[in-house]
């Protein structure tokens, strides 16, 4: 099935400094692609997602560019600030049927001011 | 749109007790999955319903169990519950052909 391999955490940045998270995966097939955002005691939230090759998703200032030829997903912000500290997910998501998504362990951003 | 709903948030459990936990869909999703999220770790898929059948299943064992009712909300059931069976128990909902998931706010379970 499905994997994917997160960079480890925690990572720990002073405000508007640049992030990157990165994320590799490994697919049977061609799957989408999404980052999700957990904040302390909450469920899961949408950040972003790609569907296909060199597609590049965005929200809030995060970016991710889908590469097939090198399996990854990495997510990008050019200025932290506070309220971006969460755990960040990848998932890659097989088809079959409805996408079941595969996350990793995450990785937990802390931004200070 | 009041989203994926689950209830209750925080449950409190003996070990060997049953558990039903519950998920109401995003408004328009016909489509629900289940995560089990350990302490620490991302969440891992147990098993999805459409059309009121378990379509897909991930590894876990028997004493999971779940159902989909005909307005497309979903329970989930824990038998012979196990230290091991704490964590937060996502919900997740979205259209079968090829929807976004959107995700609740969990369930805490806690089993001692």
């Amino acid at each position: 099935g499905d994997s994917v391999t997160q960079m480890e955490g925690p990572v720990t940045l002073s405000e508007e400094a640049f992030l990157t998270i990165n994320c590799t995966y490994t697919a049977t097939g061609y799957p989408s692609l999404f980052w999700y955002v957990q904040y302390p005691g909450e469920g899961l939230q949408l950040l972003l997602k790609a569907t296909k090759a060199d597609d590049k998703g965005s929200n809030k200032g995060f970016e991710a560019t889908y590469r097939k030829e090198t399996t990854s997903f990495h997510l990008e912000k050019g200025s932290v600030q506070v309220s971006d500290s969460a755990v960040y997910f990848c998932a890659p998501a097989e088809r079959s049927g409805s996408e079941k998504l595969v996350f990793g362990k995450g990785t937990k951003l802390t931004v200070n001011p | 749109d009041a989203g994926v709903t689950q209830s209750p948030t925080h449950l409190i459990k003996t070990r060997g007790q049953q558990v039903t936990l519950r998920c109401s869909p995003k408004s328009g999703h016909d489509t629900v999955s289940w995560y089990q999220q350990a302490l620490g770790q991302g969440p891992q898929f147990i098993f999805q319903y459409y059309e009121e059948e378990e379509r897909q299943r991930g590894n876990f064992p028997d004493r999971f169990s779940g159902h989909q009712f005909p307005n497309y909300s979903s329970e989930l059931n824990v038998n012979a519950l196990l230290l091991g069976d704490s964590a937060l128990y996502l919900c997740a909902s979205s259209l079968y052909t090829a929807g976004v998931a959107f995700f609740g706010q969990g369930t805490r379970l806690t089993v001692v």
